[in-house]
């Protein structure tokens, strides 16, 4: 039992371009979601998904792009990159995503945008 | 979800116990209290939570007066160790209410020193 996983660790890409970040959790969780951490900002919500096929836009959506195909992969896609995006993206993911339900968070993933 | 007020830092030193309290005055009936932990370079994991009066594990203690309109993390003779980012969440079951959508807000910083 993984988890959830993240990859990559650590990604640098240069303005204007795209990437994929992944997201997997071998735990049955219906529910994922995508945050993005920045210093003295705290945990901001990206997207969220309360199951295959269901997404949802959180606080901070633009620039980001999300797709939920099955339950256990839940990939975060930037189309154009640029420097604002600049963070430390984490993906968690619990049973149903009631707030009682405990988050498990992945490692994260540090991304720098040039 | 209910919107939460944290200090946004708290110092102390080792050995000491820590309270964090946490405002939540719009807090519904069918609201729970959530404590998330999150050390440097790691994505938070859950600690505690509880409806009302006092709750304790191995890591903390939730005390949560009557009228619930907030709510104090303890953590009993900290070390370096504890120094972390604690988040307060507030929100229903899955059962009373809306999934998705959790705000994790700043959280509040503490520095145990030695």
């Amino acid at each position: 039992n993984a988890g959830v996983t993240q990859t990559p660790k650590f990604q640098v890409l240069k303005t204007g371009q795209s990437m994929t970040l992944q997201c997997a959790q071998d735990m049955n969780h219906e529910y994922m979601s995508w945050y993005r951490q920045d210093p003295g900002m705290g945990l901001r919500l990206i997207h969220y998904s309360v199951g295959a096929g269901i997404t949802d836009q959180g606080e901070v959506p633009n620039g980001y792009n999300v797709s939920r195909s099955t339950t256990e992969d839940f990939p975060l896609r930037l189309l154009s990159a640029a420097p604002s995006q600049t963070s430390v993206y984490f993906c968690a993911s619990s049973y149903t995503g009631a707030s009682t339900d405990t988050q498990y968070f992945g490692p994260g993933t540090r991304l720098t945008v040039l | 979800l209910a919107k939460t007020t944290q200090p946004i830092s708290m110092d102390s030193y080792e050995g000491q116990e820590v309270n964090i309290t946490c405002s939540h005055n719009n807090i519904a009936t069918n609201d729970y209290i959530t404590w998330y932990q999150q050390f440097p370079s790691q994505g938070p994991r859950f600690i505690i939570q509880g409806y009302k009066t006092k709750v304790t594990n191995e890591v903390a203690s939730l005390f949560i007066p009557a009228d619930r309109k907030s709510s104090t993390l303890s953590l009993p003779r900290v070390s370096l160790s504890d120094t972390a980012v604690y988040y307060c969440l507030v929100g229903p079951t899955h059962y009373g209410g809306s999934q998705g959508n959790l705000i994790f807000g700043k959280g509040t910083k503490l520095s145990v020193k030695p």
